[in-house]
């Protein structure tokens, strides 16, 4: 079955750090893989996706990795801020709309 | 636009009630989704659709029911809760499936105890 997982469940930054996620992934058939952040309280919400036959693709202050050979799917955040504290959450699309993995807490330190 | 709206946002249940959480869209999106989100954890699939009267399980659907009568509304129905079902519960909707990948946008959510 499908399964998508973290390697690290919380990460402290410092304000105006790069922060890096990482997430890997099971299922080589995956053709989408994406990133969504849920702030406390509040539903998910989109941030970048990447499609299976990339490996790097970039948007407003972050960039998503893909490397197919290790399953493993990152998030790049540059300049952290206050603002990006917040569970993230990697998901990616296959025989089902989407898998989620548990997400990793990113916590930004003033 | 409202987006994606869900109620009721809380909600406590006895063992062996029964209720329904709503959920509406005004973005005209095909697709439709549910999820539960257990403390700490991803968010699981429990059923989505992809256009009036069509609906499918997901992952977890279990103890759930759905209909898709309108392209807005995609009410989830709960028989018989169990403290199992005890979570946050996402309606999300997007556009299409399609082969590209289409933003799913989320509601706010619904917080329900059963005791």
């Amino acid at each position: 079955g499908e399964s998508v997982g973290l390697h690290l469940p919380t990460l402290s930054v410092q304000e105006g750090d790069n922060s890096i996620i990482n997430c890997a992934y099971s299922n080589s058939a995956s053709d989408y893989f994406i990133w969504y952040k849920q702030e406390s309280g509040k539903g998910p919400q989109f941030i970048i996706d990447i499609r299976s036959n990339m490996d790097k693709r970039q948007g407003q202050r972050v960039t998503v990795l893909l490397n197919k050979t290790v399953k493993h799917l990152s998030l790049q955040i540059a300049a952290t801020q206050p603002g990006d504290s917040a569970v993230y959450f990697c998901a990616e699309r296959g025989n089902t709309p989407l898998v989620f993995g548990k997400g990793t807490r990113l916590s930004v330190i003033a | 636009n409202a987006g994606v709206t869900q109620t009721p946002k809380f909600r406590i249940l006895k063992i062996g009630q029964s209720m329904t959480l709503q959920c509406a869209q005004d973005m005209n999106h095909n697709y439709m989704y549910w999820y539960r989100q257990d403390p700490g954890m991803g968010l699981k699939l429990i059923y989505y659709s992809v256009g009036a009267g069509i609906t499918d399980k997901g992952e977890v659907p279990n103890g759930y029911n759905v209909s898709r009568s309108t392209t807005e509304d995609f009410p989830l129905r709960l028989e018989l809760a169990a403290p199992s079902q005890t979570s946050v519960y996402f309606c999300a909707s997007s556009y299409s499936a399609g082969v590209a990948y289409n933003e799913q946008f989320f509601g706010p959510g619904t917080r329900l105890t059963v005791l």
